[in-house]
């Protein structure tokens, strides 16, 4: 079946980093993303990773996939009190001809002096 | 680029009336737009898919008749709740993702949202 699954809230400490963590089902999953969404907003797609890809780096997010054991984790260096939002983790999946996203709960990021 | 302006942002409607949403790729066409529906503090759950020029594909459990899906050109669909009951009121968003050949066509951009407040 298709699931995918994150914790549902971290604190950090500004200037920290932040690593959220998200597991999936699907091993037939093409890319997986992370969205961020800030209250009563829509989603802001951050990152995407393929899933023939170990890991990408852009400035100061880092996301890892490890595809045998289906986790996958979203590292923000040098958190700000402006990363505070929900982000959500989704699978892509092949579905009569279209790709459609499965997102997890959403983690619940808040930063503190 | 790749921005997708929905419309309007939020809306407060009496039971029994119909609600129209929009939903327009701006600097680009889509091939495909997704509706999806987000409870509080909750994930999307995607309603269905519409392409342009056919009938949209709903997802198991949602109700054709009362959620209807045009997607008449390449730049826009539209959702409309018919005969919306507070039990309809929610956080509804849409997405497009681009045309075969125009970037990577996996990647799905968002609207804003519209919240519905069904009174």
């Amino acid at each position: 079946g298709e699931d995918v699954e994150q914790s549902l809230f971290l604190s950090v400490r500004e200037g920290d980093s932040s690593v959220i963590n998200c597991t999936y089902t699907d091993s037939s999953s093409t890319y997986l993303y992370w969205y961020k969404q800030e209250p009563g907003a829509g989603l802001q797609l951050l990152t995407y990773i393929f899933s023939n890809m170990d890991m990408k780096q852009d400035q100061r997010l880092t996301v890892l996939l490890n595809k045998k054991d289906k986790h996958l984790s979203l590292r923000i260096a040098d958190t700000q009190t402006g990363d505070s939002a929900i982000y959500f983790c989704a699978e892509s999946i092949e579905s009569g001809g279209y790709n459609k996203l499965i997102f997890g709960a959403g983690t619940r990021l808040a930063v503190h002096p | 680029g790749a921005v997708v302006s929905q419309h309007p942002s939020r809306v407060i409607c009496k039971s029994g009336t119909s609600v129209k949403i929009e939903c327009r790729s701006l600097d680009f066409q889509a091939t495909t737009m997704f509706w999806y529906r987000q409870f509080p503090k909750k994930s999307l759950m995607l309603m269905a898919t519409s392409n342009e020029g056919s009938k949209a594909t709903y997802e198991q459990g949602v109700e054709k008749d009362k959620f209807l899906i045009n997607h008449a050109s390449l730049t826009l669909s539209t959702l409309t709740v018919t005969s919306a009951h507070p039990e309809d009121s929610s956080f509804y968003i849409c997405s497009a993702s681009l045309l075969p050949g125009q970037g990577a066509r996996n990647i799905q951009y968002f609207g804003a949202g519209t919240r519905l407040s069904v009174l």
